[in-house]
């Protein structure tokens, strides 16, 4: 069975801070995705990325950079110099493969608070 | 861009009543559609996969006599919550994964709210 495990229910910062968020997950599967999506207060979730398990390059967009690590079957997400705006729930998230649908088994999720 | 939209955003009904909520992929087509739940300060859970043209598939300890999901086209999913209980209220989103795509990609949800 698919899981994902976002240890951190919530990280408060001030603004300017960096903040990582880890997310562990368990999957039989060789094939799979990994995804990052941040909920903001207004509800709607927000796609960020999508890994799959076959590039274990990390990157890095804007102020958001991921790491991956298959050994310790980790995706970890780092916002760098955060921002109010950066206030939100980040859900980790993992896609079974195609055959079984593609559907996605959520963490649950991390609250950040980026304090002005 | 990948948009989804789901109507109504918020709806206040009695116990009872049943409710439809719609679900729109609006520039791409979705073979797939996803309806999730969401309860205060939780993680979405699944509800059903809903494929077009054919049954939904229901996750475990889904009632699909009491969630009704019909994807009659490529770009439309409805939910229809009947004889709506103060229980079911919560906040319900769909999701549509694009053609040949592994991405789903997320309406902006629905509150209901049953009194």
């Amino acid at each position: 069975a698919q899981k994902v495990t976002q240890a951190q229910t919530e990280i408060s910062v001030v603004e300017k801070e960096d903040v990582t968020l880890d997310c562990v997950y368990e999957t039989r599967d060789t094939t799979y995705y990994l995804f990052w999506y941040k909920q903001p207060p207004s509800g709607e979730l927000v796609f960020l990325i999508r890994r799959n398990s076959f590039d274990e390059q990390n990157e890095i967009s804007g102020r958001y950079s991921w790491n991956f690590q298959k050994s310790t079957s980790s995706f970890n997400f780092t916002i760098t110099a955060s921002q109010v705006v950066d206030s939100a729930v980040y859900f980790c998230a993992l896609s079974e493969t195609k055959a079984a649908g593609n559907k996605l088994t959520f963490g649950g999720g991390t609250r950040v608070l980026v304090k002005p | 861009g990948a948009v989804v939209s789901q109507h109504p955003s918020r709806v206040i009904c009695k116990s009872g009543t049943s409710v439809k909520i719609e679900c729109r992929s609006l520039d791409f087509q979705a073979t797939t559609m996803f309806w999730y739940r969401q309860f205060p300060k939780q993680s979405l859970m699944l509800m059903a996969t809903s494929n077009e043209g054919s049954k939904a598939t229901y996750e475990q300890g889904v009632e699909k006599d009491k969630f009704l999901i019909n994807h009659a086209s490529l770009t439309l999913s409805t939910l229809t919550v009947t004889s709506a209980h103060p229980e079911d209220s919560s906040f319900y989103i769909c999701s549509a994964r694009r053609a040949n795509t592994d991405t789903q990609y997320f309406g902006p949800g629905t509150r209901l709210t049953v009194l």
